[in-house]
């Protein structure tokens, strides 16, 4: 079964440093892995989506994730933090297997950011 | 392209109380998931459904829950005699065949069963 581990339920960082939120993830084939930002009392929104091109894969805001298979991570970086990125972030993944594409996600991570 | 809609937005009901929520897809969009979140947790896969047809239930899904999307379009999610578990965020999701599995997603249910 596919799971979804975020590394700290919550990171706080200064405005202007590197912004770093673990994913691992488990899965028996090669998944599909994403990033969702959730903004207090909205749904969720996509960051960025790893589908098989490209390891490192740029997403919205500034921000971007590495697939490291050997590492089975997907972590999410933004080398300058912005205080309108302080949010709940959830990594997921999706069987590609599933043509459902239902997704599993991780339970998130709440970064706060510092003045 | 006005989004996915979710209404209403908040529910308080007492508990063996019935509830139904609606979910307005983005329209062009031929599937449609519910997912629920609690509190300090990621979103749950509840059910999706690829046009009117409802493919993939999860075992979360108790008897009490029901989905329907009649015509493809929007979709109902009913929960019977609600318990205090149930007090969640129900959140529902469309996405499109073509654009591989990016699912958009509305702004919530958020239900409170007193």
């Amino acid at each position: 079964a596919q799971s979804v581990t975020q590394l700290g339920s919550h990171v706080s960082v200064s405005e202007g440093a590197l912004v770093l939120l673990r994913c691992n993830y488990s899965s028996s084939v090669p998944p599909y892995l994403f990033w969702y930002v959730q903004y207090p009392n909205q749904g969720l929104q996509l960051l960025l989506k790893y589908t098989s091109a490209a390891t490192l894969v740029k997403g919205i805001n500034g921000f971007e994730a590495e697939f490291k298979k050997s590492e089975t991570s997907f972590h999410l970086t933004k080398p300058s933090a912005h205080m309108s990125d302080a949010a709940e972030y959830f990594c997921a993944v999706s069987d590609r297997g599933n043509q459902g594409g239902k997704l599993i996600f991780g339970q998130g991570t709440e970064l706060s950011v510092k003045p | 392209d006005t989004g996915v809609s979710q209404n209403p937005r908040h529910k308080i009901t007492k508990r063996g109380q019935n509830v139904t929520f609606r979910c307005d897809p983005i329209s062009e969009h031929n599937r449609l998931y519910w997912y629920r979140q609690t509190l300090g947790q990621g979103p749950e896969f509840l059910t999706y459904f690829q046009n009117e047809a409802q493919l993939e239930k999860s075992r979360l899904l108790s008897d009490r829950f029901s989905a329907e999307r009649p015509k493809g379009s929007f979709s109902t999610l009913e929960i019977q005699r609600t318990e205090q578990g149930d007090s969640a965020m129900y959140l529902c999701a469309s996405s499109f065949t073509g654009v591989l599995y990016e699912q958009y997603f509305g702004p919530g249910t958020r239900l409170t069963v007193t």
